[in-house]
């Protein structure tokens, strides 16, 4: 059974640059949440996907923008990128409003 | 006041001990509250759940919950070097899909 899985690994952009992340949700899930996790805190909410359409966002600018597609896999895109904008990006999946399960995240790298 | 709260640490605690991780949190209508372990460099894992008073026991993590003193709390029965982690507290309110998050407590297992 395969868990959560994330694209790429790692990444370096450079400020003002755009970049897409990738996410497939584990087998049987249909919800995706995204979250930013800066060194030393708890992950943030950016924004939880469902039925292809943004059910919830947290406070994050719409240069965070999203989407899910009929697999349920989902994408999030970040334009003009700042410096910021460098953490850890979490893809959570779930079966409807249930326990989320992460995968093992996008490290971005502003410069 | 932050929404959930956990000390930071670093917790110390000696293998075969009791280590006990504590999480306070704001909002009263919270329903549904997790605990995750993060090692270094990876990505949060699910542990446990849990969603009514009292206790709840997996193994050797015992969850508990008193939603009067808006407390939940992580007990880890005979502690392992393995065990050395930061442990996040997660709240989920109802009608709100996304999981709050405190910064984590950092556990170390002394061998």
């Amino acid at each position: 059974d395969a868990g959560v899985t994330q694209s790429p690994t790692h990444l370096i952009k450079t400020r003002g640059q755009q970049v897409t992340l990738r996410c497939s949700p584990k087998s049987g899930h249909d919800t995706v949440s995204w979250y930013q996790q800066a060194l030393g805190q708890g992950p943030q909410f950016i924004f939880q996907y469902y039925e292809e359409e943004e059910r919830q966002r947290g406070n994050f600018p719409d240069r965070f923008s999203g989407h899910q597609f009929p697999n349920y896999s989902s994408e999030l895109n970040v334009n003009a990128l700042l410096l910021g904008d460098s953490a850890l990006y979490l893809c959570a999946s779930s079966l409807l409003q249930y326990e989320q399960y992460f995968g093992p995240g996008t490290r971005l790298t502003v410069t | 006041q932050k929404e959930v709260e956990q000390n930071s640490g670093p917790l110390s605690v000696p293998e075969g001990a009791i280590a006990s991780l504590n999480c306070t949190y704001s909002d009263r209508v919270s329903q549904s509250f997790f605990w995750y372990r993060q090692y270094s460099g990876k990505s949060p894992e699910l542990i446990m759940s849990i969603y009514s008073n009292g206790d709840k026991e997996d193994g050797r993590f015992t969850a508990q919950l008193n939603k009067a003193s808006q407390y939940v709390s992580l007990l880890i029965r005979d502690s392992q070097p393995s065990d050395s982690a930061t442990y996040l507290c997660a709240v989920k309110s109802f009608g709100n899909e996304k999981l709050t998050f405190g910064t984590g407590t950092r556990l170390t297992i002394i061998p």
